[in-house]
C-alpha cells in the first residue's frame, strides 16, 4: 500500500464545476508535488512545494489552484476544467526537494464533461 | 530546457530473456531515479544513482549512471512476468531548476510467459 493517499480515486466533473484532489503523506517528509499524466505518457511536473511553500509553479493554468494547509496535505483546487484536462492527476512527496527518490499516491481519474 | 530521451519505447520479450532500457539526457545530470508504473497503477522510486560511473544492482535488476552523468541504463536478467510495466528514468539538473525532474518517455515492457 502506497503511503501517500490521494481521495477521491476517480472524479467525473463539469466544465462549470468547482472541485478539490486532496493528498495527505504522514512520513514527515517536506516537499510534495502534483503532477499530471495522461495516457502512455510520463509524468508532467506542475508544482513543487518545499516546507510548505510553492516552489515551483510550471507554467499551469490559473484553473488548477494548489494548496499546502500543512506539511502534511496538500490540495490541488480545480475550477472551469476543459474536457482536455481529463488524466490521472498524481500527488508526491520526498523527504526533500533535491536528493531524494518520489513516493507517489495512486492518484485521481479525472475525467471532465 | 532538459530533456531526457530514453529508448526503445516498447520491448516485448519472452520470459526469461534479459532486457535493457536506455536513457540519456542533452545535460549533465546531477542525479538520475527510475521508477516503475504497473499497468493502472503509479510511479514506484526504484533507485537512485548520484555518481559519476556508479553502478547498483537490486536482485535482477542493474542499473548504471554514465561516466559523464548524462546516460543511464535499467537491465533486468531472466525477465519474469511480474517485471511487466513501464520503466521510466527522470533526471535532475544540478543548480538552478534543480526541483524539477525531468521524467523520459518511458519503455513498455511485455513479457511473454
Amino acid at each position: 500500500d502506497t503511503e501517500v493517499t490521494q481521495t477521491p480515486k476517480h472524479l467525473v466533473m463539469g466544465m462549470t464545476n468547482k472541485k478539490s484532489l486532496k493528498c495527505e503523506q504522514h512520513m514527515g517528509h517536506r516537499a510534495m508535488y502534483w503532477y499530471k499524466q495522461k495516457a502512455k505518457k510520463p509524468p508532467e511536473l506542475m508544482f513543487v512545494y518545499s516546507y510548505e511553500k510553492l516552489s515551483i509553479n510550471e507554467s499551469v493554468p490559473s484553473r488548477f489552484s494548489p494548496e499546502c494547509p500543512n506539511s502534511s496535505l496538500l490540495n490541488l483546487h480545480l475550477h472551469a476544467l476543459q474536457p482536455e484536462d481529463s488524466a490521472l492527476y498524481l500527488c508526491a512527496s520526498s523527504q526533500g526537494a533535491l536528493n531524494y527518490g518520489y513516493t507517489f499516491g495512486s492518484g485521481t481519474r479525472l475525467t471532465v464533461v | 530546457g532538459q530533456q531526457v530521451m530514453q529508448i526503445p519505447q516498447y520491448q516485448h520479450v519472452q520470459e526469461g530473456e534479459d532486457f535493457t532500457t536506455y536513457c540519456n539526457s542533452s545535460t549533465t545530470l546531477s542525479n538520475i531515479q527510475w521508477y516503475k508504473q504497473r499497468p493502472g497503477g503509479h510511479p514506484v522510486f526504484l533507485i537512485q544513482l548520484v555518481k559519476s560511473g556508479e553502478v547498483k544492482k537490486q536482485k535482477r535488476l542493474t542499473f548504471q549512471f554514465g561516466e559523464a552523468k548524462k546516460n543511464s541504463s535499467l537491465h533486468i536478467t531472466a525477465t519474469q512476468t511480474t517485471d511487466v510495466g513501464t520503466y521510466f528514468c527522470a533526471g535532475r539538473n544540478p543548480g538552478a531548476g534543480s526541483y524539477q525532474l525531468t521524467f523520459g518517455k518511458g519503455t513498455k515492457l511485455s513479457v511473454i510467459p
